[in-house]
Order: C-alpha cells, then sequence, then structure tokens
C-alpha cells in the first residue's frame, strides 16, 4: 500500500483567489496525478505530475487555471486558481505502486467556493 | 474513447444480505480493473485489484470477478453490514506508456440498513 497525505482537507474560499493543495507519499513515485471529483459525479483525471518536466494536462483542464509543482520525487502541490463556484469539488492526488500499479489515494480536499 | 458504467446508481439493502454490485466497459483493451470505496467527502480506499489476465480477487468479504471478453465485473459482497455504507466506484486502467490515467465509473451508492 501506500500512504499519501494531503491537505487541506477541506477549505471554504472566496472567488476570485487561489488555494495551493499539497500531496506527499510515503516513497518515490515517478508519477502523481490530480483529480476532479465535481458533486455528485465521478472522477476525472486533471494532470500527471512527473518530477523534473512539466504537467501532462488532460483535455479541458490548462496549466493557468490549475498549476502544478513536483519539486522531487514525494511531493507534489496542486493549485486552483482564479477560483468561481464551479471550481467547488473533491481534489485528489493519486499515486500507482507495484508492478500490478495497484492505484492508492489521498484523503481529498473538499473545495467550496463562495 | 474507454467508457466506464456501473448499475445500479443506488442500492438499500437490511443488513446480513449478500449483494452484486456491477461495473461494465466499452473498451475490452484494460490492464486492471479496480473497485474502490469512499466514504462521503472522503478520498478513495482500495478494496480489490484485478490484473486482465485474472478472473477473479478475493479479500474477506468481497470477491470481485472479471470477463474482460464481455466487458463486465462484479463486486460481491457477503453478509453485508452498516459499516459497508458507502459509494463503491470501479475504474480501469489502459494500455500504453502514456495512458496511466484510471477511468472511472459513475459509482453506486450503497446503504445497508441495521
Amino acid at each position: 500500500s501506500a500512504v499519501i497525505s494531503q491537505k487541506p482537507s477541506r477549505d471554504i474560499c472566496q472567488r476570485g483567489t487561489s488555494l495551493t493543495i499539497q500531496c506527499q507519499v510515503d516513497s518515490q513515485v515517478t508519477m502523481m496525478f490530480w483529480y476532479r471529483q465535481q458533486p455528485g459525479q465521478s472522477l476525472t483525471l486533471i494532470a500527471t505530475a512527473n518530477q523534473g518536466s512539466e504537467a501532462t494536462y488532460e483535455s479541458g483542464f490548462v496549466i493557468d487555471k490549475f498549476p502544478i509543482s513536483r519539486p522531487n520525487l514525494t511531493f507534489s502541490t496542486l493549485t486552483v486558481s482564479n477560483m468561481s463556484p464551479e471550481d467547488s469539488s473533491i481534489y485528489l492526488c493519486s499515486v500507482l505502486r507495484g508492478a500490478n500499479t495497484e492505484a492508492f489515494f489521498g484523503q481529498g480536499t473538499r473545495l467550496t467556493v463562495v | 474513447k474507454q467508457e466506464v458504467t456501473q448499475i445500479p446508481a443506488a442500492l438499500s439493502v437490511p443488513e446480513g444480505e449478500n449483494l452484486v454490485l456491477n461495473c461494465s466497459f466499452t473498451d475490452s483493451a484494460i490492464y486492471n480493473l479496480q473497485w474502490f470505496r469512499q466514504d462521503p467527502g472522503k478520498g478513495l480506499t482500495s478494496l480489490l485489484l484485478i490484473q486482465s489476465s485474472q478472473r477473479e480477487q478475493t479479500s474477506g468479504r468481497l470477491n470481485a470477478s472479471l470477463d474482460k471478453s464481455s466487458g463486465r465485473s462484479t463486486l460481491y459482497i457477503a453478509a453485508s453490514q452498516p459499516g459497508d455504507s458507502a459509494t463503491y466506484l470501479c475504474a480501469v486502467k489502459g494500455y500504453g506508456g502514456a495512458t496511466n490515467k484510471l477511468i472511472f465509473g459513475t459509482g453506486t451508492l450503497l446503504a445497508v440498513q441495521p
């Protein structure tokens, strides 16, 4: 298994501001993944964070809105910029572990934008 | 494009009942399939991982099966308990170097009544 510490666990933010979410993994991983789960919806991948290179964003997500840092092999941050109420979601980081590439997730960050 | 569907969307059962959750996917070229549990507002907990070459996996009261050719997986929960109440998500992982993301189903919200 993997121990993934994500913070903050929840936050209420004013529109127009930015929030940075942190994800710390208990051992080194090549890729870290950031997902969004909108209310009542399933999870959608935002981007893949690689150490030493730019993050790879999925269709519909852009770096200006969701800048990602990956300073080392155990840590990543996702920033939600210039927030609007539509950004209210649960944001989750994830890693793949082992030869079977089992996915593990952090506890999630529940964001409410008012 | 891979699409994953889960039926039913919601299920309510009395305590002690055995139940089956269903997951369907449109593209049978999967690397693995994983079942998760999500408590309200929280992250995901991995329950079972089935490789594409496997037919089933078991953990305690849980048994997951995979029929890749028909694009189906089932999660069987024996002797359900109120603590099993949660949303259950299935996700498939495809092949390919850049295709490390998981495609998630829509989820089944399970309520086990005491």
